[in-house]
């Protein structure tokens, strides 16, 4: 069965402290991992897909990198407006379905 | 380009009543899917389809029926809703079962 464990839970930082958020996944052939942003009441804003094992990926403070059994969001300088509960979730071949975990919630402190 | 919408936003129903969400998307995507997302327990899959006509159960299916009657369109109905499945429910669409895109959500409370 696939499984999507991230950590922390929950992590406060002060602004401009960097930072790591960790998924790690079991999944039988990873197809895609994919991180997205979550702000209180509204729905997933997708962020990034990450293919093969050395792959990384680059938004403005973001950067996700992806190794075998885990994936990263490293947070460079974040900002308060960073705020926000990150998932992210799996997908295997032949599955037209996403694994979550239960998100890291991430609070930015000016 | 609208994306992912839901209706309606907000919900309340007493045990037993039935009811209908929709989702409608302008991507021209053929997957669609339906989560529930409860604290603590991180978005678990519905149904979900590959495209029209089709569906297909997920994660936590029991309690729910979907229709896609139209490839823009993924319907999830509660035929008798019980307090269990007071959550936040979200549809999403993807390309080929690549990157979902996830509408705003509906806010379900049954008591």
């Amino acid at each position: 069965e696939d499984q999507v464990t991230q950590s922390p839970e929950a992590l406060r930082l002060q602004e401009g402290e960097s930072s790591s958020l960790n998924c790690s996944y079991t999944v039988s052939g990873l197809r895609g991992l994919f991180w997205y942003r979550q702000d209180p009441g509204k729905g997933p804003e997708f962020l990034f897909t990450l293919y093969s094992a050395g792959e990384e990926k680059e938004k403005e403070r973001l950067k996700a990198t992806l190794t075998k059994k885990e994936s990263f969001l490293h947070i460079t300088a974040p900002k308060p407006e960073d705020s926000a509960t990150y998932l992210c979730a799996a997908s295997n071949f032949g599955n037209e379905k996403l694994t979550f975990g239960t998100g890291t919630r991430l609070t930015i402190i000016p | 380009n609208a994306g992912v919408t839901q209706t309606p936003k907000f919900r309340v129903l007493k045990t037993g009543q039935s009811m209908t969400l929709l989702c409608a998307q302008d991507m021209n995507h053929e997957y669609m899917y339906w989560y529930r997302q409860d604290p603590g327990m991180g978005l678990r899959l519905i149904h979900y389809s590959v495209g029209e006509g089709t569906t297909a159960k997920g994660e936590v299916p029991d309690g729910y029926n979907v229709s896609r009657l139209k490839k823009q369109n993924f319907l999830l109905g509660l035929e008798s809703a019980a307090p269990s499945q007071t959550s936040v429910y979200f549809c999403a669409s993807s390309y080929q079962g690549q990157s979902q895109y996830f509408g705003p959500g509906t806010r379900l409370t049954v008591t």
